[in-house]
């Protein structure tokens, strides 16, 4: 059974600090590596996927590293604001790709403090 | 922006019951998803379907579960005979080529069996 860990399971941030948080997959057979953030009653919103070892995106303040030999994902978010408080799911898929289901975590549940 | 649109988005059902859950994913989209979250626990993956037909399933995705896409914009899953331990928000998802893509999500399906 594939497991996706993320820590910490919940974050307060205070407004403008920056903060990360972690996500650990199983790397044997390691296909591709998604995060995504998630306002309640809203749909999950894909942030970034990545599939090469040593792969580094950004999207604004938010930025996210993979490390597939050893098994785990940073997400940075840079200058926290309160927007940015969500549920940040990753997940990752295996073996062929193409139309594998995701193997989510449970999420890091960010609050920004005002 | 294209979106994916999953209807209704709370069903309340008796055990027992049949359900039947729909999405529209986007329309130039080749692979489709269904996965639910029962409260409190991770995402998990029901089954995929791509080429008109299942790709792959889940062990959750037994025999009282069952996709279709009957007319090349909608994309139902069936939940037969419904059990209380089937209420859980259910989510369909699409992408445009597989796992290496970031997948699009509706807004989710919460189903109450009572």
């Amino acid at each position: 059974i594939l497991n996706v860990e993320q820590s910490p399971q919940s974050l307060h941030v205070q407004e403008g600090d920056s903060t990360n948080f972690t996500c650990s997959f199983p790397s044997s057979n390691f296909y591709a590596l998604h995060w995504y953030r998630w306002e309640t009653a809203k749909s999950p919103e894909a942030l970034f996927v990545m599939t090469l070892n040593g792969d580094e995106k950004k999207k604004g303040r938010i930025s996210a590293t993979l490390n597939t030999k050893e098994g785990y994902s940073y997400l940075y978010i840079k200058g926290s604001q309160p927007e940015d408080s969500a549920t940040y799911l990753c997940a990752s898929s295996y073996s062929g790709g193409g139309a594998d289901g995701l193997t989510f975590g449970k999420g890091t549940h960010l609050i920004i403090q005002p | 922006e294209p979106e994916v649109t999953q209807t209704p988005s709370h069903q309340v059902t008796q055990m027992g019951q049949e359900v039947i859950l729909r999405c529209v994913p986007i329309s130039n989209h080749l692979y489709f998803y269904w996965y639910r979250q029962i409260l409190g626990q991770k995402v998990e993956f029901l089954v995929s379907f791509y080429n008109n037909e299942i790709s792959e399933k889940s062990e959750i995705f037994d025999d009282q579960f069952s996709v279709e896409r009957p007319d090349g914009s909608n994309f139902t899953l069936k939940i037969r005979s419904t059990k209380l331990e089937d209420s859980a928000m259910y989510f369909c998802a699409s992408n445009p080529q597989g796992q290496n893509t970031e997948a699009f999500f509706g807004q989710g399906t919460r189903l109450t069996v009572v």
